[in-house]
């Protein structure tokens, strides 16, 4: 079956710029996840969506970061006035349950 | 709070020769335990999970690991490692039962192979 997918595959952007990211999770995982991959940080946790329940959000590095999930499906995370900082690989993951299945990442990339 | 050491940072094996990658966990009981395998410009793909039960779990693509408690640790194995298997290797944890979501990641071991 179909994977998760994300959208675009990369992204160049430049800086005070607003980018969104966009997930399309496994049909049928109730579970979303936000990761971010950066050289020297490892994968950091963003935000987690489990069905109608309110987002926890405690990953997110500012309020430039936001993510909302429509419909329970596809997620799209937006950051405002980017930063070179902001510079990494954004991974999704969906989950039924214990394990989490990831995309292939969107690779962003602040000039 | 959970942590996770993967000590080894790079290992380069020859090809056909085994394969062993350490992880050390911290947390106060038994948690989920996951492998996750990375190439380069792609997505984390699992190749493993232990949540309770034998201590020998076997994966995709020919791995297997092995948990212990005594010793905190799930080390991943192949005894015969092929060209392909080069990428970062990520070892997680999450805490067990209903409620806990958060996976925590070691920093990966990343695996050269020598033809």
């Amino acid at each position: 079956g179909a994977g998760v997918s994300q959208s675009p595959s990369n992204k160049v952007t430049e800086k005070g710029k607003d980018v969104e990211l966009r997930c399309d999770p496994i049909s049928g995982h109730t579970a979303l996840y936000w990761y971010r991959q950066s050289l020297g940080q490892g994968l950091e946790f963003l935000i987690y969506f489990q069905g109608n329940s309110a987002p926890d959000k405690s990953g997110l590095p500012s309020d430039r970061f936001s993510a909302e999930r429509t419909g329970g499906s596809v997620s799209t995370l937006t950051i405002q006035r980017t930063q070179q900082e902001d510079s990494a690989v954004y991974l999704c993951a969906s989950s039924p349950r214990d394990e989490q299945y990831f995309g292939p990442g969107t690779r962003l990339t602040v000039t | 709070a959970q942590s996770v050491t993967q000590p080894d940072i790079h290992i380069t094996v020859s090809e056909g020769a085994s394969l062993e990658l350490r992880c050390n966990y911290s947390y106060g009981a038994t948690p989920y335990l996951f492998w996750y395998v990375q190439s380069p410009g792609q997505g984390l793909q699992l190749l493993l999970k232990y949540f309770s039960g034998d201590t020998l779990v076997q994966g995709i693509k020919g791995f297997e690991a092995e948990f212990k408690r005594s010793q905190s640790s799930f080390n991943l194995r192949k005894p015969s490692v092929h060209w392909s298997d080069a990428a970062e290797y990520f070892c997680a944890v999450k805490p067990p039962g209903a409620g806990s979501y958060q996976l925590t990641f070691g920093k990966g071991t990343k695996l050269s192979v020598i033809p």
